[in-house]
């Protein structure tokens, strides 16, 4: 079956702007997480999602982050007046639920803030 | 922060040779999981290992945890170039059995 997509695969943008990156899950999968990889660094969680909720969004790094997940399925990562610092790749997994079992990861977007 | 931590950071071998990474990790853990990665993009799940259990195989992998000492290997036998990736190991954190946290990830190149 299909796994784990979203998009874009690369996205470019300027100090400031403003970016959503989509993810589909794995259909069927309830959980659904968010990570963060710079360069050279293993993948750093941001948030969680059971259903339709965020059940856990400690990782977010500041309020300029939002994500959603209207209808328990789709989740679009939501990053406002972007930072150079904001640049890495960012990665989607989905589980069948939360905890317990593993989580299959998307390709990523990379996203490049100039 | 990162929990776990890949030993060594990179590892060069002939094919043929096996492999061996090693994760050391902090706090206490529900299970431990180990991720391939190609060209710094998608996660591949290897092999997910419960705290309870000392040893899991799966094909050319052998992944053993020790809970007393914090540690896990992660062993790959009669390696390929098509192993060439870097390699994660993931724990959860013990009141948290959703949230993973990586390593810095092994670099494994294997030579033709």
């Amino acid at each position: 079956g299909a796994g784990v997509s979203q998009t874009p695969s690369n996205k470019v943008t300027e100090k400031g702007k403003y970016v959503e990156l989509r993810c589909d899950p794995i259909s069927g999968h309830t959980a659904l997480y968010w990570y963060r990889q710079s360069l050279g660094q293993g993948p750093e969680f941001l948030i969680y999602f059971q259903g339709t909720g965020a059940a856990d969004d400690s990782g977010l790094p500041n309020d300029r982050f939002f994500a959603v997940r209207p209808e328990g399925s789709v989740s679009t990562l939501k990053i406002q007046r972007t930072e150079r610092g904001d640049s890495a790749v960012y990665l989607c997994a989905s589980s069948l639920a939360g905890g317990f079992y593993e989580q299959f990861f998307g390709p990523g977007t990379r996203l490049t803030v100039l | 922060s990162q929990q776990g931590e890949e030993d060594p950071q990179a590892l060069s071998i002939q094919e043929g040779e096996n492999a061996t990474m090693n994760c050391s990790y902090k706090t206490s853990i529900n299970n431990l999981q180990w991720y391939r990665q190609n060209s710094g993009r998608g996660l591949v799940h290897l092999i997910l290992i419960r705290s309870n259990e000392r040893e899991k195989h799966s094909g050319r992998l052998r992944v053993t945890l020790d809970t007393s000492k914090k540690s896990s290997s992660l062993l790959i036998t009669a390696s390929r170039a098509a192993d060439t990736a870097s390699y994660f190991c993931a724990t959860d954190s013990g009141g948290s059995n959703y949230k993973l946290t990586f390593g810095k990830g092994t670099l494994l190149t294997v030579n033709p």
